[in-house]
């Protein structure tokens, strides 16, 4: 089945920016879902089909995707962006049809 | 848009149990929906997918054949049939609406997602 990859964690100071990355093979050719879920709350949806913004989500959030990794970059990062952050792909090939990645946890320094 | 989940609660390795998910707030009869898990400390799981109109279901392989996903259009509701659980199957459960954006394809596993209900498997 289709596996995505994405690094335990990355920090960033308030005001830098925060990349979170996602690998899985020929990832480019799949849109690519980005979900922020802080301790104890239901996971929010932040980025779909790689680049567009849900309503209410802040223009801070943006995403890109290309070839084997997708990104999820968090621009001026506050400390309200802690949390961690999962990418999902749909997958008709696999045992899931829903991928998820094992999620990034975001610390702000 | 609001769903709750509701009907977790401990339960025995081999017992049964079954969720539903109450949705309000938008035409319910004309998404699909999806539930995910997540244990705990760890990531998420989608677990099982239904169409809007209830006949097509997919499964994890982790669950496939003691869960089973169903769904009341005219009540507005979600249901997950849980039997012959393991410890593994430990988790919070999430019900999610399904989203297509842009695209023909339902690959959007939860735009909107409930606030999940917890189920400890466990003798």
């Amino acid at each position: 089945s289709y596996v995505l990859t994405q690094p335990p964690s990355v920090s960033a100071a308030p005001g830098q920016t925060a990349r979170i990355t996602c690998e899985g093979n020929n990832i480019g050719s799949k849109s690519v879902h980005w979900y922020q879920q802080k301790p104890g709350q239901a996971p929010v949806l932040v980025i779909y089909h790689d680049t567009d913004r849900p309503s209410g989500i802040p223009e801070r959030f943006s995403g890109s995707n290309s070839g084997n990794t997708a990104t999820l970059i968090i621009s001026r990062v506050e400390a309200g962006d802690e949390a961690d952050y999962y990418c999902q792909v749909w997958d008709t090939n696999g045992d899931h049809r829903y991928v998820f990645g094992i999620g990034t946890k975001v610390s702000v320094l | 848009v609001q769903l709750v989940e509701s009907g977790g609660g401990l339960i025995q390795p081999g017992g049964s149990l079954r969720l539903s998910c109450a949705a309000s707030g938008f035409k319910f009869s004309s998404y699909e929906m999806n539930w995910v898990r997540q244990a705990p400390g760890r990531g998420l799981e989608w677990v099982s997918y239904i169409s809007s109109s209830g006949d097509f279901t997919y499964y994890a392989g982790s669950v496939r054949g003691r869960f089973t996903i169903s769904r009341d259009n005219g009540n507005n509701s979600l249901s997950l049939q849980m039997n012959s659980l393991r410890v593994e199957d430990t988790a919070i459960y999430y019900c999610a609406r399904v989203a297509y954006g842009p695209t023909v394809v339902p690959s959007i596993g939860g735009d909107y997602w409930g606030q999940g209900t917890l189920v400890p498997v466990c003798s």
